[in-house]
């Protein structure tokens, strides 16, 4: 199995610009989950989905953040417009099913915004 | 609201010798799951060792073994025999076993150092 795909590994980008990170999930997970790494705040969820459908979004930090999974093998993390206190690392993970199964994460996506 | 807390930022440990991490957790509910992961410096999440709150008997997974005491809301994991690759930062994790409740909840982590 391939894992948990996660693109671009890198990302730069300016304030103001928009950023858009992309996120397979290992095949057959229907749960997906975004999180968020930085040395303020640690390890936080964003949003995660079920069967496609996002089922906890509280940990979005701002309207400025969007989150869609359109089918079963894809999902992307938005930021518009992005500001330099976003810079962070981005994980996506999967799971069989929320609440029952281990999560397995993709490498992350490193975003920095100046 | 569950919390995790990881009182030690930074632990070393000498080669071939055991180290312990500790982690408390804060929760209300009877069942649950506890999770440690690892993350080395390329970034990537790796799963240690898990434990289900059900289950009296510690968990363990080669090397791992954790020390779980549920009325003491502790969750300490042993490395034994500990290896350069060991060298990491290890995360602490809480997530609850409602369905419709998948985050995982972590706590701030310990940077583990392996000196040869």
């Amino acid at each position: 199995d391939a894992g948990v795909i996660q693109s671009p590994r890198h990302e730069v980008t300016e304030m103001g610009q928009e950023v858009t990170l992309r996120c397979k999930p290992i095949s057959g997970h229907n749960s997906l989950f975004w999180y968020r790494q930085t040395m303020m705040r640690g390890l936080e969820l964003l949003i995660y989905f079920n069967n496609n459908v996002p089922i906890d979004d509280s940990g979005m930090p701002e309207d400025r953040f969007s989150a869609k999974m359109p089918n079963a093998s894809f999902s992307t993390l938005k930021i518009q417009p992005s500001e330099p206190r976003d810079s962070a690392v981005y994980f996506c993970a999967s799971s069989r099913l929320a609440g029952l199964y281990e999560q397995y994460f993709g490498p992350g996506t490193r975003l920095t915004v100046t | 609201a569950q919390t995790v807390t990881q009182s030690q930022p930074e632990m070393s440990v000498q080669e071939a010798e055991t180290v312990t991490l500790s982690c408390t957790y804060d929760t209300s509910e009877s069942d649950y799951y506890l999770f440690w992961y690892k993350q080395p410096p390329s970034r990537q999440m790796i799963l240690v060792i898990r434990q289900e709150a059900y289950k009296q008997q510690n968990a363990t997974e080669n090397r791992f073994s954790v020390n779980f005491q549920k009325a003491a809301k502790s969750f300490s994991l042993k490395i034994s025999d500990s290896q350069l690759g060991d060298a990491a930062m290890y995360f602490c994790a809480y997530r609850s076993v409602d369905s419709n409740t998948g985050k995982l909840i972590f706590g701030q982590g310990t940077t583990l150092q392996v000196k040869p």
